[in-house]
């Protein structure tokens, strides 16, 4: 059974760059057929998908955030990665990793704080 | 604010039936598979249905997804008071993005 589990710190202070790693059990992460990416919920909000990335590294990303996330794959680990840089208040979320779009993480609580 | 498109909430009384639709547009809904989410509180969402009207196993044949269009829409049926959630609809758009719905709140009254 596939299973998605995130790593990474759950406070990043202001100004510096959230990263975080999904590893994937259960299958292979160079499955030619799906796409893997990141879902945040911010407190008390909706789902907003930020990015996606194929096991050949393709990358796909929300436009409102392009220009601050990289994601990245290593296949050798059978993970996924995610970095946020410039980080504020309004990137405190819930992240989750998602072999997309049917097969999540439990998630991840990241607070942006000093 | 979501592309996709969701009532805010929703509400229904135990045993009867409850749609909630979604709305997009021909570039996402109108050529891709719609996927519907439970979120209970402090949980990550759950899977209820995937292209567009599939069940994973596990989920009751209460819950069914269809699509007609540019819309889909989640039906549950014989509703119980442990369906009090959120659910989330999602598709994948032509150019390879993702989006979801902005969420529905369904209250069992």
């Amino acid at each position: 059974q596939l299973q998605l589990q995130e790593s990474g710190p759950g406070q990043v202070k202001p100004s510096e760059t959230l990263s975080l790693t999904c590893t994937v059990s259960g299958g292979s992460i160079s499955n030619s057929i799906y796409y893997w990416g990141w879902i945040r919920q911010p407190p008390g909000k909706g789902l907003e998908w930020l990015g996606s990335i194929y096991y050949t590294g393709i990358t796909y990303y929300n436009p409102s955030l392009q220009s601050r996330l990289t994601i990245s794959v290593d296949t050798s680990k059978n993970q996924f990665s995610l970095k946020l840089s410039s980080v504020a208040a309004a990137d405190t979320a819930v992240y989750y990793c998602a072999r997309l779009l049917e097969v999540w993480g439990q998630g991840t609580t990241v607070t942006v704080s000093s | 604010q979501s592309v996709l498109t969701q009532p805010p909430s929703a509400s229904g009384t135990p045993g009867q039936r409850v749609t909630i639709s979604c709305s997009g547009g021909s570039s996402n809904i109108g050529s891709n598979y719609v996927y519907w989410y439970q979120q209970l509180p402090g949980t990550a969402p759950k899977l209820l249905i995937y292209r567009s009207n599939q069940r994973p196993s596990g989920v009751p044949d209460r819950f069914s997804g269809s699509k007609s269009g540019t819309s889909a829409s989640l039906a549950i049926s014989g509703l119980r008071s442990e369906d009090e959630a959120d659910y989330y609809c999602a598709a994948w758009d032509d150019s390879l993005s993702v989006l979801f719905g902005g969420g529905t709140k369904l209250t069992v009254l």
